[in-house]
C-alpha cells in the first residue's frame, strides 16, 4: 500500500524557517517524481514544487522560488522541503504528492499545517 | 500564464441526479488535465487522469472529457458520497474548484 507521511509543521514567526519531510512507503520511491501542493484555509489547491527522480532537477511556483528548497533522499525513501522567509501568506496545509506524469498526482499524504505568526 | 476557470463555484443537486462540471483554459492546453475530488479535512483524491482516463479504484459513474480550452467532468448519477469539492488541474495550474452539494 502506498503511504506518504509528511511532518515537520507547525506555528512559525514571519521571516523563520521550517523543514518538512514526507516519508514514503509502499512503493520504489526512487522511480518517482514527487511535488509539494499547498492549501490556504478555506482556499483551493496550490502547486508549490517538484523534483525528479534523482534530484538533479527541480522546479518552483513563483510565489516561493529563491525561498523554498526541495530535495529527496532515495536512501530514505524521504523528501523534504525547506522553507525559509516565510510570510504571512505562507500559511497552508501542506501535502505531498506521489506524481503520475507531467503533475498530476496519484498519491497523497494527509497533509501538515505550516502557520506563519506573530 | 494559463488560467484554469471552473465552473459553477457551486452545484446544488439532489442524488440520483446528473453532475456536470466544466474547467475552461485561458488558452489551448495539452492532455494532460486532471481532476481531484476533495472531502473536507481530506488530501485530494485523484479522480481523472489524461483528460479522459479514471484512476485505479475510481466508479464508472465518473467520466472525463474535453480539448483544447473546454473540458468536463461528468458524474452520472450523484451518490451521497460525491458531494465535495472538485478541482481540474493542468499541470502547475489548479482550477478554483466547484463544489457540489446537497440540493
Amino acid at each position: 500500500e502506498v503511504q506518504l507521511v509528511e511532518s515537520g509543521g507547525g506555528l512559525v514567526q514571519p521571516g523563520g524557517s521550517l523543514r518538512l519531510s514526507c516519508a514514503a512507503s509502499g512503493f520504489t520511491f526512487s522511480r518517482h517524481w514527487m511535488l509539494w501542493v499547498r492549501q490556504a484555509p478555506g482556499k483551493g489547491l496550490e502547486w508549490v514544487s517538484v523534483i525528479n527522480t534523482d534530484g538533479s532537477s527541480t522546479d518552483y511556483a513563483d510565489s516561493v522560488k529563491g525561498r523554498f528548497t526541495i530535495s529527496r533522499d532515495n536512501a530514505r525513501n524521504t523528501l523534504y522541503l525547506q522553507m525559509n522567509s516565510l510570510r504571512a501568506e505562507d500559511t497552508a496545509v501542506y501535502y505531498c504528492a506521489r506524481d503520475m506524469s507531467w503533475l498530476q498526482s496519484d498519491y497523497w499524504g494527509q497533509g501538515t499545517l505550516v502557520t506563519v505568526s506573530s | 500564464e494559463i488560467v484554469l476557470t471552473q465552473s459553477p463555484v457551486t452545484l446544488s443537486l439532489s442524488p440520483g441526479e446528473r453532475a456536470t462540471l466544466s474547467c475552461r483554459a485561458s488558452q489551448s492546453v495539452s492532455s494532460y488535465l486532471a481532476w481531484y475530488q476533495q472531502k473536507p479535512g481530506q488530501a485530494p483524491r485523484l479522480l481523472i487522469y489524461d483528460v479522459s482516463n479514471r484512476a485505479t479504484g475510481i466508479p464508472a459513474r465518473f467520466s472525463g472529457s474535453g480539448s483544447g480550452t473546454d473540458f468536463t467532468l461528468t458524474i452520472s448519477s450523484l451518490e451521497p458520497e460525491d458531494f465535495a469539492v472538485y478541482y481540474c488541474q493542468q499541470r502547475s495550474i489548479f482550477g478554483q474548484g466547484t463544489r457540489v452539494e446537497i440540493k
